[in-house]
């Protein structure tokens, strides 16, 4: 299974954009990378997801590079109820199911 | 639409005694079911996970169990709860994804457990 490594916190500050970078080295070929955002005594909520180069949504955007071995997580002009933690995952697609394990996640604080 | 409900919302139990927390799936059919733990200030800990009735998978061996009585239902449990079980419990569900895809995990609120 891909190992996930994340920063374990970062700062910014509203209005900025934040790009949150993940590492998984061992990525497999059928896996897909998927970020989640969690605020405090809730379950953690989908923002994106992707296989490679580029992908987009309303709430941000997702890069990954070719030898897909790392992704980053965009957030565009960021404000205070960003402030969460947020969790890179890498599963299985291709029709394998099973176990999806969650790295560390990296706690962004979103200053005034 | 699809909802999923854990309960209890929260546990206050003293060392030793059993554990009982339950999960239900609405609006859709045989999802994978997953459980998370997370102790405070850490990240998620997948407990089990389960692609169909029966069908119970270990991800970290310790004093805690898990079953599959039906399709949408996830029970997690344990006989005699230790002082490190406390945290915060996640039930997820997520559909069982085709070749094109990953699948999306859908998180209840959560119980938060307390062991005394």
């Amino acid at each position: 299974l891909a190992k996930t490594t994340q920063p374990i916190s970062m700062d910014s500050y509203e209005g900025q954009e934040v790009n949150i970078t993940c590492s998984h080295n061992n990525i497999a070929t059928n896996d897909y990378i998927t970020w989640y955002q969690q605020f405090p005594s809730q379950g953690p909520r989908f923002i994106i997801q992707g296989y490679k180069t580029k992908v987009t949504n309303e709430v941000a955007s997702l890069f990954i590079p070719a030898d897909r071995k790392s992704s980053t997580l965009s957030l565009p002009r960021v404000s205070l109820s960003d402030t969460a933690v947020y969790y890179c995952l890498v599963g299985p697609g291709g029709g394998s199911q099973g176990n999806l394990i969650f790295g560390k996640g990296t706690k962004l604080s979103v200053k005034p | 639409s699809q909802t999923i409900h854990q309960w209890p919302a929260t546990l206050v139990q003293p060392v030793g005694s059993p554990l009982s927390l339950e999960c239900t799936v609405e609006g859709t059919s045989n999802p994978n079911l997953y459980w998370y733990r997370q102790a405070a200030g850490r990240g998620l800990q997948l407990l089990f996970y389960s692609v169909g009735i029966g069908q119970i998978s270990s991800e970290v061996p310790q004093n805690l169990s898990a079953s599959r009585p039906q399709d949408r239902q996830f029970i997690l449990s344990s006989k005699k709860l230790l002082l490190s079980d406390s945290g915060f419990y996640l039930c997820a569900w997520s559909v069982q994804w085709g070749f094109e895809e990953a699948g999306e995990l859908f998180f209840g609120e959560g119980s938060r457990l307390t062991v005394l």
